[in-house]
């Protein structure tokens, strides 16, 4: 399945930040989502073959990578309070395939002080 | 995508039938209905979907009427590892690279 690290993070105001992501075996696509407290997941970015495909509403702090193995990452810059929540990661298949099922990883909850 | 409609909330009898409306009136023809869920504080975990015929897998069944504006999710026998929020999505499937919207969902209660 997807797995990301770490589970946890605490990180003041002004810090950077690195969360990483491994895809489920034969997924080439990442996307990435924040969940603040008691909303559902907002899309921040989506990677496929290395390339950012499309991106929701987030400021350029936000910024990601995919490596060659299709492993990712997801880097925020210059942290605010705001940036507290649970980020996701989530993997599927490539564009091309029937449908767009996504698999998500357990998450890893940022706390910004 | 297409806006989902959905209960804010729930309630279901342990070992009965949960069934979780969806309204999506606006879907185009070439999205599809998934559902997720997410108990609390984990990642959320894929259930099912449909283009618009009905769907049975071994954890539910999707049920879309003709017309495509709306849906059904049915859990036949709800336990109390059911309760979770459920959330109905319409997504244009695997042309797109599939940008997932999730709105507020329905919160399902299970009770003993």
């Amino acid at each position: 399945g997807v797995t990301q690290s770490p589970t946890h993070l605490i990180k003041t105001r002004g810090q950077q930040v690195t969360l990483r992501c491994s895809s489920q075996s034969g997924h080439n696509t990442v996307s990435w989502y924040q969940q603040a407290l008691g909303q559902g997941p907002q899309f921040i970015f989506q990677y496929y073959e290395e390339e950012e495909r499309q991106r929701g509403n987030f400021p350029d702090r936000f910024s990601g990578h995919q490596f060659p193995n299709y492993s990712s990452e997801l880097n925020v810059n210059a942290l605010e309070l705001d940036d507290s929540a649970l980020y996701l990661c989530a993997s599927r298949e490539g564009p091309g395939t029937s449908t767009d099922t996504q698999y998500f990883g357990p998450g890893t909850r940022l706390t910004v002080l | 995508d297409a806006k989902t409609t959905q209960p804010p909330s729930m309630d279901c009898a342990e070992g009965r039938a949960a069934n979780l409306p969806c309204n999506h009136s606006t879907i185009s023809g070439n999205e599809y209905v998934y559902w997720y869920r997410q108990i609390h504080s984990q990642g959320p975990q894929y259930i099912i979907h449909g283009l618009k015929n009905n769907e049975t897998n071994e954890m539910a069944s999707l049920i879309i009427t003709e017309d495509r504006k709306s849906s059904t999710l049915i859990l036949p026998h709800a336990t109390l590892r059911d309760t979770a929020v459920y959330y109905c999505i319409v997504n244009a499937g695997g042309t797109s690279y599939g940008k997932l919207t999730f709105g507020q969902g329905t919160i399902l209660t299970v009770h003993p």
